[in-house]
């Protein structure tokens, strides 16, 4: 079955302890991208990645690490977590380089920073 | 930085009811997406536009894509309690791989 899959889906942690939300895809998607999702907010593009070790900014990167050393794989890293990156995580693939095509989005990683 | 921005926030409709959604962009699209966002779910792509103007249709929904490519909207013809959810639009700027989502419109349908 054609997917993305997050880990975890639910996350508690402290302020300061890194922590990987990892993501994968079997669809042999040339794009991933990762979007935090807060009320009112929508959902706002974090780091994005046209291919392998091709990774660039979105318009919230600030306190995020992303690594892309395999196609079908896109960790998200929180190298010190703070309160403000409480919120809920979608990764996404696209067949397109580009990401102008259909987006797939895995099931969401909702973490809560203490 | 581009700004994309959805009217209404929410909207409560009777079933039977139409809707519209409004998106409007800051600066000019070259393409425009929606998704629809089930309670406690993922967004779900329903469909892309490309073309100024274009117009497409799935069943009940109709997407419509501006003459000047910076707006979008999304109608739905005799909402059904299935259609609850939050729709979105996103679009990309230019040659740019970077995608804004819009701040979505929460629909809830009540029998």
């Amino acid at each position: 079955e054609a997917q993305v899959t997050q880990n975890p889906r639910y996350l508690i942690t402290v302020t300061g302890k890194k922590l990987t939300v990892t993501c994968s895809q079997n669809m042999n998607h040339e794009y991933m991208s990762w979007y935090r999702q807060d009320p009112g907010l929508g959902l706002r593009q974090i780091y994005y990645s046209m291919n392998v070790e091709v990774t660039d900014k979105g318009d919230v990167p600030e306190g995020y690490k992303v690594s892309r050393k395999e196609k079908r794989n896109f960790p998200l890293i929180l190298e010190s977590p703070s309160p403000n990156q409480t919120s809920l995580y979608f990764c996404a693939s696209s067949r397109s380089r580009t990401g102008a095509e259909t987006q797939y989005f895995g099931p969401g990683t909702r973490l809560l920073v203490l | 930085g581009q700004q994309v921005m959805q009217i209404p926030q929410y909207q409560h409709v009777q079933e039977g009811e139409d809707f519209t959604t409004y998106c409007n962009s800051s600066t000019t699209l070259s393409n425009i997406q929606w998704y629809k966002q089930r309670p406690g779910g993922h967004p779900v792509f329903l469909i892309q536009l490309v073309k100024s103007g274009e117009v497409k249709k799935q069943k009940r929904l109709t997407f419509q894509f501006g003459e000047a490519k910076k707006n979008s909207s999304l109608h739905i013809t005799a909402t059904q309690t299935t259609d609850v959810g939050t729709y979105f639009c996103a679009g990309h700027t230019g040659t740019a791989s970077k995608l804004t989502f819009g701040t979505g419109t929460r629909l809830q349908v009540t029998l």
